[in-house]
């Protein structure tokens, strides 16, 4: 089964107003990273954040991580129609080596 | 300039061929992996390579085969492609086992 489950799997917001995606997973981690897909390219870093963090800012990004409760939260505030894409959490588990082990995504549109 | 790079970026090919997706990066990373899209947008590790361990899904068939020439390079070797086939191949490449992922644009392989 998926380690990291992403919800809403969908997600369709106006420009300006703030976009939050959940993350839930079942293991022991390392660390819980963000990712972001455009339409037909490559996967690209957002924030990384240890399992012994509980709250990381980069720009118009926040990232929460509960490990008591096995999830995390990114929050995109004042979204723009260039945020428009599939975000995707992922979780280096302890028990896993270096693999890490992508969820489904939430698919994102900001309308202008 | 590019980071990570995949050809052919398109791959049309009839079942029971043999194929090889290239992939190098120039980020002088030691860790590359390859990672499995598929319709759904579902991302699934296939393989994990740093110049001392290959670590392999065991959910992935043995029909798929890395081949590194060097620590710049991890080709991806398929033999008798099946139609499940059919999906988007990532390269990416990080820096150490649990750091940030840097990825490719994708290989779309459709298997008639």
């Amino acid at each position: 089964s998926q380690q990291g489950e992403e919800d809403p799997q969908a997600l369709s917001i106006q420009e300006g107003e703030n976009a939050t995606m959940n993350c839930s997973y079942k293991t022991s981690i390392n660390n819980l990273q963000w990712y972001r897909q455009n339409s037909g390219r490559g996967l690209v870093h957002l924030i990384l954040i240890r399992s012994n963090e509980r709250e990381k800012h980069s720009g118009r990004l926040r990232v929460t991580l509960d490990t008591s409760k096995k999830s995390s939260s990114l929050l995109i505030t004042a979204s723009r129609a260039a945020d428009t894409a599939s975000y995707f959490c992922a979780t280096h588990d302890n028990n896993a080596g270096n693999m890490l082990t992508f969820g489904g995504g939430t698919r994102l549109m900001v309308k202008p | 300039d590019t980071a990570v790079s995949q050809t052919p970026k398109y791959l049309v090919t009839q079942m029971g061929n043999d194929k090889s997706i290239k992939c190098e990066q120039n980020l002088g990373h030691d860790t590359m992996y390859w990672y499995k899209q598929d319709s759904k947008k579902f991302l699934k590790i296939m393989f994990s390579y740093n110049n001392k361990e290959l670590i392999i899904n065991e959910t992935v068939p043995n029909r798929f085969s890395p081949k590194s020439p060097d620590k710049a390079h991890l080709n991806l070797h398929i033999n008798s492609l099946e139609l499940g086939d059919s999906a988007v191949y990532f390269c990416a490449s990080s820096h150490g086992g649990l750091s940030t992922l840097h990825f490719g644009n994708g290989t779309r392989l459709t298997v008639t």
